[in-house]
């Protein structure tokens, strides 16, 4: 059954580092998401991309946040300056419509700032 | 706004049922059901599309109210692997962003 992969499971970094954070979504998939969840919090919404652009982002997204599909494959999230408060699980999801479709979530990156 | 749901914890032995609630403040139009084992992604279980509509899956099935603005999750005979945190979720904006409500956690004991 195809899914959502993600890497690297775990990411340790400084504050003030910049980190990438891969996905790959599932191959006939055309919508792509980011979330993150705080540790024993709710799954947040972060960002969604459609065509090779934005299509809605949070306010969590700022401008430290963001993404890129570099190639017909992978889906990146970017944080420039990570912060401690960037500590969290970062998950990417697919669908393969925007019209109220099932959303595909990868295992998640724990995400570590020290 | 995110959608409230209650209880916040529900703790059953194998066999119990359990309804999960989730409402909203603001319209829903349709309300997608998660559940997420600990350290694990956030695995879907249905869709609600229309006021009325009722889905199962498994011995979990859900409704959907779409004048009350709630939906509930049923779960029936719950078994040790209904284990988790139970989300609902609501489309927000034009390309699903789903805004996620504020978790049930369920344990069921042997």
């Amino acid at each position: 059954e195809p899914e959502v992969t993600q890497t690297p499971s775990h990411q340790v970094t400084q504050m003030g580092q910049e980190v990438i954070l891969r996905c790959v979504p599932i191959s006939n998939h055309l919508y792509f998401y980011w979330y993150r969840q705080i540790l024993g919090q709710k799954v947040e919404f972060l960002v969604s991309f459609y065509n090779n652009e934005i299509s809605e982002k949070s306010e969590i997204f700022d401008d430290q946040f963001s993404v890129e599909r570099p190639d017909g494959s992978n889906f990146t999230l970017k944080i420039r300056s990570t912060k401690l408060e960037d500590s969290a699980m970062y998950f990417c999801a697919s669908s393969s419509s925007g019209n109220n479709n099932e959303q595909f979530f990868g295992p998640g990156t724990r995400l570590t700032v020290l | 706004q995110q959608p409230v749901q209650s209880p916040q914890a529900v703790i059953l032995r194998e066999g119990e049922d359990a309804v999960i609630n989730c409402s909203s403040s603001k319209a829903l139009y349709s309300v997608h059901w998660y559940r997420q084992k600990h350290g694990e992604a956030p695995v879907f279980l249905m869709i609600l599309l229309k006021g009325g509509e009722q889905k199962g899956h498994e011995k979990i099935s859900a409704s959907f109210n779409e004048k009350k603005q709630q939906s509930s999750l049923y779960l029936t005979a719950s078994q040790l692997s209904y284990s988790g945190t139970y989300f609902c979720g609501t489309p927000r904006g034009g390309f699903q962003k789903l805004v996620f409500g504020t978790g049930t956690r369920l344990l069921v004991s042997p």
